[in-house]
This record gives structure tokens, C-alpha cells and sequence, in this order.
């Protein structure tokens, strides 16, 4: 069926350093897949995203890695900053479909 | 940067009352979206609107849901006799193509 899961629910990193938040995703047929960031009291805020013919897409500071033979998905953040603390979804969509599936959700902790 | 709005941030009712959630969408955008999030869960898709008509609608947007565009920038969502399950986050969300979708801020709705 579909479902779209993250490994950790919790992620506590030190200020500074890389953080890698992944996420393994059931649905083979998805075609598009985005990290949306969520601060206490908001709404996701779109991060970054990726198409199924690609293997890596690349931001500002954020990176985001697709392996369709192993149905995974991450998000590199370098240099972590306060600001970086946030849950972070990862989601999938087919093309036929309008909804987006959200994943559970990984808490980050930026440590000072 | 443009983003989605909505009013009112909090909604307390009582249980079989009718609720509005409102949202303005970002101006060029021509899909729209409502999602729910109950306390500590996946956000869940609920409708997804376009061209003035519900494109997708999930097994929760049941009849007591419904939604209206009424005007060129306006973009709501009515419970015709809320339960206190509705309680939840509700956020809008809109896009320019059927992909990247861009979320407002929510309305938490209170159902006692």
C-alpha cells in the first residue's frame, strides 16, 4: 500500500556539523518526492524536492538524495544552525494524483 | 515571497456547529489544496481543487466537508457539523502546476 516512513523519529546534531535525515518509501510508482521543513505553530515550508529520473538534487546547504532500487530517500543539511531545528517530512506523489503523502515526521535538534 | 494565508489561526467551536476555514492562496496559483493534521500525526491530504471544481477528495472529506472558491482570491473550507475528531490543524495549500505544493500557516480547530 502506500505509506512513506522515516527511520528516526528524534535526530540530535551539534551546531556546525552535517545532518542526514532519511526516510524509506513504500510506493515504486511515486514520481515526485519533496522535504518540507515544520517550526512548532506552522505549516510545512517547502525545503527541497526531487523527480524520480533523478538520483541527486542539490540547494542551498540542503541536498537531497533519491536511490529508487532501495526505495530511499534523504536530506543532507551542512553546517547546522539553531534555526535548522524543525521536524522535517519527507513526502511522495504520483503524477495521476493531486495529493501529496506525508511521511511521519523526524524531529531535529541543533545542539550549541 | 508571496504565501498562503489564513484566518482565523484559531477556531474553537462546539461539536455540531459549522466552521469556515479561510485561505487566500498565492495570486498566480490555479491549484488548491486542504490537508489536516491531528495532534502529533501525519499531515493528510483531504481535497484538492481546480478549474472551480474538486479534482481529488480523500475517504475523509466526507459530506459534511465542502469547498468554495468565491471569489478570485478566496479559497474555503466548511464543516456543516463539526465532531470533536475534527479537531486538528488545517492547512491550505496551493500551486502554480500539480506538484510543488506551497503551505499556509494553518488554523488549529478546537471541537468540544
Amino acid at each position: 500500500g502506500e505509506s512513506v516512513g522515516l527511520h528516526l523519529p528524534t535526530l540530535s546534531v551539534q551546531e556546525g556539523d552535517n545532518s542526514i535525515i532519511n526516510c524509506a518509501y513504500s510506493n515504486s510508482a511515486s514520481d515526485y518526492f519533496i522535504w518540507y521543513k515544520q517550526e512548532s505553530g506552522k505549516g510545512p515550508q517547502f525545503i527541497i524536492d526531487i523527480r524520480s529520473n533523478m538520483d541527486k538534487r542539490q540547494g542551498q546547504r540542503v541536498t537531497v538524495l533519491l536511490n529508487k532500487t532501495v526505495k530511499h530517500l534523504s536530506l543532507q543539511i551542512a553546517a547546522t544552525q539553531p534555526g535548522d531545528s524543525a521536524v522535517y517530512f519527507c513526502a511522495e506523489k504520483m503524477n495521476r494524483d493531486d495529493k501529496i503523502i506525508f511521511g511521519k515526521g523526524t524531529r531535529l535538534h541543533i545542539l550549541p | 515571497e508571496p504565501e498562503v494565508t489564513q484566518t482565523p489561526s484559531h477556531q474553537v467551536t462546539q461539536m455540531g456547529q459549522e466552521v469556515i476555514l479561510r485561505c487566500v492562496p498565492i495570486s498566480n496559483h490555479l491549484y488548491f489544496y486542504w490537508y489536516r493534521q491531528i495532534l502529533g500525526q501525519k499531515v493528510e491530504f483531504l481535497v484538492s481543487f481546480y478549474n472551480n471544481e474538486i479534482s481529488e477528495k480523500s475517504e475523509i472529506f466526507d459530506d459534511q466537508f465542502s469547498v468554495e472558491r468565491p471569489d478570485g482570491s478566496n479559497f474555503t473550507l466548511k464543516i456543516r457539523s463539526t465532531k470533536l475528531e475534527d479537531s486538528a490543524m488545517y492547512f491550505c495549500a496551493s500551486s502554480r502546476q500539480p506538484d510543488t505544493q506551497y503551505f499556509g500557516p494553518g488554523t488549529r480547530l478546537t471541537v468540544l
